[in-house]
């Protein structure tokens, strides 16, 4: 079956941890996203890549890094900048103007 | 600046219709998108508009006016399941470009 996988599906973080969340894709799509989404909140844009090797940064970018090593996956680093990281974060992929989401990874802090 | 206008909640019962509207000031436009959450999920996307008018997929139909920079979703023959949130998105930009979200409506589905 096709589609975008994040693990871990609940993650813990403690005070100056960096943490990465992972998200793999088999659907061959050259555009990946990260989202963040608060309670009774839209999603908003951490950071996006186009293709491999280059990624662009979204409206919320800091305290966040990524990287795109491979097509397949778009891993993204909470870092101890992040002073408010506790959300729900959204991986996506897109065929042209469609985006399909993993199920979603639940950050806490400890 | 980005914003999409949508209502935070609405509440319909099991086999009315129920109309979402949507009204966007974006920095660019190329179309409009819905999508649909159940508490705890991925958003999975419904439909998507980027000319004047209404699409209809089964129960679900979307409509824009580009001039009006506004659009709705209609749920129409409402089943419990169809409980969750519903978010419009604008594509800034054609093919493969991040969304601009609204911040969802609640759709509650009563018996």
């Amino acid at each position: 079956d096709g589609g975008i996988t994040q693990s871990p599906k609940y993650l813990f973080r403690k005070e100056g941890q960096n943490v990465t969340l992972s998200c793999e894709q088999n659907l061959n799509h050259d555009a990946m996203y990260w989202y963040r989404q608060d309670p009774g909140q839209g999603l908003r844009l951490i950071y996006y890549s186009q293709i491999v090797n280059d990624f662009q940064k979204g409206d919320i970018a800091e305290g966040y890094s990524v990287s795109r090593e491979k097509k397949e996956s778009f891993p993204l680093t909470v870092t101890s900048a992040q002073k408010n990281p506790t959300a729900f974060y959204l991986c996506a992929s897109s065929d042209e103007n469609i985006q399909y989401f993993g199920a979603g990874t639940r950050l806490s802090v400890l | 600046g980005q914003s999409l206008e949508q209502p935070s909640e609405v509440t319909a019962v099991e086999g009315a219709i129920v109309q979402i509207n949507c009204t966007y000031q974006t920095s660019g436009f190329y179309g409009l998108s819905w999508y649909q959450q159940h508490d705890g999920g991925a958003p999975t996307f419904l439909s998507y508009n980027a000319l004047d008018g209404l699409e209809e997929t089964g129960r679900f139909s979307s409509f824009l006016s580009r001039s009006d920079s506004y659009g709705y979703l209609l749920l129409q023959e409402l089943q419990m399941k169809d409980s969750a949130s519903y978010f419009c998105a604008v594509n800034r930009n054609s093919g493969n470009t991040p969304l601009v979200f609204g911040k969802g409506t609640r759709l509650s589905v009563i018996a």
